[in-house]
């Protein structure tokens, strides 16, 4: 079955830091670029980074940018994202989602098709 | 950046009934849109892209149309199962945004 699993959310406190991983099965992971999306209580979906399939390429939101890092391990089918300077509004669900290149009449578009079930993160004194 | 508008953002339905939902971009993506769907708790799903094209396995009562700015998603004849909050988001360029949500609830 192709899948993905976060792992790594939890509490932690105004400034702390944490480490979030994103396992894949039933697929070649190392051919396929992820993102990370968050959801914060009640809200909707933010995108928050992408990373290549060889790390070559990598962005972020603004919201994130300097504070969180993408990151993967081929040869252990994992993604990761550390989180340092956290802050009570990055509470949210985070998700990783793989990126489905499908060719249409013309041109190609690179979707969000798989998607793990998300990992909580709480940001809180 | 590029701003995705859904409306409306709520809208209450029966079963059987006909939905469109509304994505309008703040400028042009051409056909780079995908539609998602959304049950509390749990990861969205793929449903459409490239504005028109049907994700495999979801059923034929969804369809997408529009190019540009201007998309819609229609239910043609809504199911108990497609209670949700739906999400359009734009695959023309990073960041890779999506809209604010409709959620579709029950009448």
């Amino acid at each position: 079955e192709v899948q993905l699993v976060e792992s790594g959310g939890g509490l932690v406190q105004p400034g702390g830091s944490l480490r979030l991983s994103c396992t894949a099965s039933g697929f070649t992971f190392s051919t396929y670029s992820i993102n990370w999306v968050r959801q914060a209580p009640g809200k909707g979906l933010e995108w928050i980074s992408y990373i290549s399939s060889g790390s070559t390429i990598i962005y972020y939101a603004d919201s994130v940018k300097g504070r969180f890092t993408i990151s993967r391990d081929n040869a252990k089918n994992s993604l990761y994202l550390q989180m340092n300077s956290l802050r009570a509004e990055d509470t949210a669900v985070y998700y990783c989602a793989r990126v489905q290149p499908s060719s249409l009449t013309g041109f190609m578009i690179y979707t969000f098709d798989i998607w793990g079930q998300g990992t909580m993160v709480t940001v809180s004194s | 950046d590029i701003q995705l508008t859904q409306s409306p953002s709520f809208l209450s339905a029966s079963v059987g009934d006909r939905v469109t939902i509304t994505c309008r971009a703040s400028q042009g993506i051409s056909s780079y849109l995908a539609w998602y769907q959304q049950k509390p708790g749990k990861a969205p799903k793929l449903l459409i892209y490239g504005a028109s094209t049907l994700q495999s396995g979801v059923p034929s009562r969804f369809s997408g149309s529009g190019s540009g700015t201007e998309f819609t998603l229609t239910i043609s004849s809504l199911q108990p199962e497609d209670f949700a909050t739906y999400y359009c988001q734009q695959l023309n360029s990073y960041p890779r945004t999506f809209g604010q949500g409709t959620k579709v609830d029950i009448k």
